[in-house]
């Protein structure tokens, strides 16, 4: 029962660097986000899809990119890292249906750039 | 542009003590909203929900009313538990997307 599942758990890198955090979930869920959790902002949304081969920005969309080949999985791309994008960062994903489909929420990605 | 207010912490209280988490909103027509809590190390869990005005959310022993007249939607419990310190977060829904704006979250300690 995986859920969410998200990797790495934690990373630390040097300005300029490059990297993807992967998010995968079980679910067969057609919705997936990503967030970043910064101390005394909450959660903010920086890119979403709404099903497979589609993404749109949200709210903190520069420095990132994304995509979402294949429905269980949605990648997160920062391709010069910057200080700015110390964060913790968090996949979620939910499902259609009747009413609200709550988010699930992987367990996060510890970001450290120097 | 939405967004969610809600009471800085952290909040500390005695266990069996009666909790309070404020939260208001800024949004145009009728937005869902919800309760997410956050223990340590690990990603948000939905705690209670409310869909229409007058709703009460019910969870665990929490409760939340969705008042529109006052734009709140404040989390309650009458008697907290040790177990119930984590991160507490007021958040909406509204339009496509299914998408979430969060409050800032409010963390709660409980002490014996």
């Amino acid at each position: 029962n995986a859920g969410v599942t998200q990797t790495p758990k934690f990373r630390v890198l040097k300005t300029g660097q490059s990297m993807t955090l992967l998010c995968a979930q079980d679910m067969n869920h057609e919705y997936m986000y990503w967030y970043r959790q910064d101390p005394g902002m909450g959660l903010r949304l920086i890119h979403y899809s709404v099903g497979e081969g589609t993404t749109a920005k949200g709210e903190v969309p520069d420095g990132y990119n994304v995509s979402r080949l294949k429905k269980q999985n949605f990648l997160l791309g920062l391709e010069s890292a910057a200080p700015s994008q110390t964060s913790v960062y968090f996949c979620a994903s939910n499902g259609q249906g009747a009413g609200y489909q709550p988010q699930h929420f992987g367990d996060g990605t510890r970001l450290s750039i120097l | 542009g939405d967004s969610v207010t809600q009471m800085e912490g952290p909040v500390t209280l005695s266990e069996e003590a009666f909790l309070t988490i404020n939260c208001t909103y800024t949004a145009t027509g009728y937005p869902s909203l919800f309760w997410y809590v956050q223990y340590p190390g690990e990603g948000l869990q939905l705690l209670l929900k409310a869909t229409k005005a007058d709703d009460k959310g019910s969870n665990k022993g929490f409760e939340a009313t969705y008042r529109k007249e006052t734009t709140s939607f404040h989390l309650e419990k009458g008697s907290v538990q040790v177990s119930d310190s984590a991160v507490y977060f007021c958040a909406l829904s509204r339009g496509g997307g299914n998408k979430l704006t969060f409050g800032t979250g409010t963390q709660l300690k409980v002490e014996l």
